[in-house]
C-alpha cells in the first residue's frame, strides 16, 4: 500500500539554525499539506499546495518559515532559523485531486519529530 | 465559526467491552466528518469518514461511528475494545464546499486507555 514518505524522522537541532524537512506524497495526489503539531494538541494546518501552487499558508509563520513544491510532486518545509517554541512534529499529508472519488481523504506520513535546544 | 469538541481528554475501557469516543462539531452545512488515530511517535492513520448516505460508518480495525445531524455528534465506537486501541484518537470537520482549500478542523484528541 503506497505510503507518504518523510524525513528525517527526528532532528535535534540548536536554536537559530536552519533546519529542512522533506515529504514525498502518495503518488498521484495532487494535494500536500504541512501540518504541526505540538504535543498533547491536535494538528495545525501550516500549508497546502494544490500541485505547485499554495492554496492556504495564512497560519505559516513567513518569517521563519518556508515551504515549496517546486515540481508539484514532493516538498520541502525550511525554518531559519530554528527557535525553542518550534520544537514539535512536523507532519505531512496528502490527498487526491478535487474531482476524484476519495479526495476528501488525507493520508500522513509517519511525521518529523523536532527538538530544538 | 467551525469547530470540533472531543468533550473528554481520557477514555478508560475494559479489554472487551465496549468503547465510545465522543465528537461533537460545528460547521454551516453538511459537514465531511473524519475519525484518525495517532499512535506514539507516528503520523495519524484514517479509520473513517462520513461524506453522505447511511448515519453508521464502519471503517478501520472494527471501528464504526455513527452521524447525528439533530446533535451534531459523530461519535466513534467498537462493539469490543482490544489492548492494541490505546492510542489517541482524533476528530475532524471540514465544510462540503470548501473549493480548493480542504482545510480540516482538528478536535484536542482523547486518549483511549483499554485495560487488560
Amino acid at each position: 500500500e503506497a505510503e507518504v514518505a518523510q524525513s528525517p524522522r527526528y532532528k535535534i537541532t540548536e536554536k537559530s539554525q536552519a533546519v529542512a524537512f522533506w515529504c514525498d506524497p502518495i503518488s498521484g495526489h495532487a494535494t500536500l499539506y504541512w501540518y504541526r503539531q505540538i504535543l498533547g494538541q491536535g494538528p495545525e494546518l501550516l500549508v497546502q499546495f494544490q500541485d505547485e501552487s499554495v492554496v492556504d499558508d495564512s497560519q505559516l509563520p513567513k518569517d521563519r518559515f518556508s515551504a515549496e513544491r517546486l515540481k508539484g510532486v514532493d516538498s520541502t518545509l525550511k525554518i531559519q532559523p530554528a527557535e525553542l517554541g518550534d520544537s514539535a512534529m512536523y507532519l505531512c499529508a496528502s490527498s487526491l485531486p478535487i474531482g476524484v472519488r476519495g479526495q476528501e481523504t488525507q493520508y500522513f506520513g509517519p511525521g518529523t519529530r523536532l527538538l530544538v535546544l | 465559526a467551525q469547530s470540533v469538541a472531543q468533550p473528554e481528554d481520557q477514555v478508560n475501557v475494559a479489554e472487551g467491552n465496549p468503547l465510545t469516543v465522543k465528537c461533537t462539531y460545528s460547521v454551516s452545512g453538511n459537514p465531511y466528518l473524519f475519525w484518525y488515530v495517532q499512535y506514539p511517535n507516528r503520523g495519524l492513520q484514517f479509520l473513517l469518514k462520513y461524506i453522505t448516505g447511511d448515519n453508521l460508518v464502519k471503517g478501520s480495525y472494527g471501528f464504526e461511528a455513527e452521524f447525528n445531524k439533530s446533535q451534531t455528534s459523530f461519535h466513534l465506537k467498537k462493539p469490543s475494545a482490544l489492548v492494541s486501541d490505546s492510542a489517541l484518537y482524533f476528530c475532524a470537520v471540514r465544510a462540503p464546499r470548501a473549493g480548493n482549500n480542504r482545510k480540516l478542523i482538528w478536535g484536542l484528541g482523547t486518549s483511549l486507555a483499554v485495560n487488560p
